[in-house]
């Protein structure tokens, strides 16, 4: 079974300038994440999709993140413009549901898209 | 909101020792615990989870226990081998309201296993 796929898996950019991230889930899951990880921190909820319906986007800086999941399937996550702040490994992951009673199971990571911002 | 703090942020043991990693988290609410490991350049990946209805939990070499009382749950390895060298992240499911599904992680724990 393919795994989480994530392209870029490295980029490197001018601050302010723009950077768009592409994810392509586990075939059949129907909730994707997507995640900032800062180096040496732990992995930061960004963004919940369910089918292509945003779940949780609490913690999205909504001023220059923005991320869509059309047709539930693929998900991009763009950053506009982008600071030095958001040199980060950025994380997607899928799940096959939120599980029972909403509890979630487990999640299915990709190996992230790491940016730069200089 | 949910906090969860992890101890220790690195950990040396020689090979066939065993390891323990050791995470708090202040959400009463929370219900579901699991534990990440990620190697180098890779995503990470689920080794075990255990749920607040349940206090130890148990797969070959790893174990995790879960004090609901005391609000902390524990990651422990034993006979230690170098594959088992990587990044270990705690995580805790926030409770209610609007964010089910999100887990809030712990800043992670370095372990190094020398042969």
């Amino acid at each position: 079974e393919a795994g989480v796929a994530q392209s870029p898996r490295y980029k490197i950019i001018e601050k302010r300038q723009s950077v768009a991230f592409w994810c392509n889930p586990i075939s059949g899951h129907a909730t994707l994440y997507w995640y900032q990880q800062i180096l040496g921190q732990g992995p930061k909820l960004l963004i919940q999709f369910q089918n292509n319906g945003v779940v949780d986007d609490s913690q999205l800086p909504k001023d220059r993140f923005s991320a869509e999941r059309l047709k539930g399937v693929d998900s991009t996550l763009k950053i506009q413009p982008a600071k030095l702040e958001d040199s980060a490994v950025y994380l997607c992951a899928s799940s096959p549901s939120r599980g029972a009673g909403g509890i979630t199971g487990e999640l299915f990571f990709g190996e992230g898209s790491r940016l730069t911002v200089l | 909101g949910e906090n969860v703090e992890q101890h220790p942020s690195t950990l040396s043991v020689q090979e066939g020792d065993s390891a323990v990693i050791k995470c708090t988290y202040s959400d009463s609410a929370s219900n579901y615990f699991p534990w990440y490991k990620q190697e180098l350049g890779k995503g990470p990946q689920l080794i075990i989870d255990i749920r607040s209805n349940v206090g130890e939990k148990k797969d070959q070499r790893i174990a995790v226990t879960l004090n609901k009382t005391a609000k902390h749950f524990s990651l422990h390895i034993t006979e230690t081998q170098p594959e088992d060298s990587a990044v270990y992240f705690c995580a805790a499911k926030a409770g209610g309201g609007g964010s089910q599904g999100n887990l809030i992680f712990g800043k992670g724990t370095k372990l190094s296993v020398k042969p």
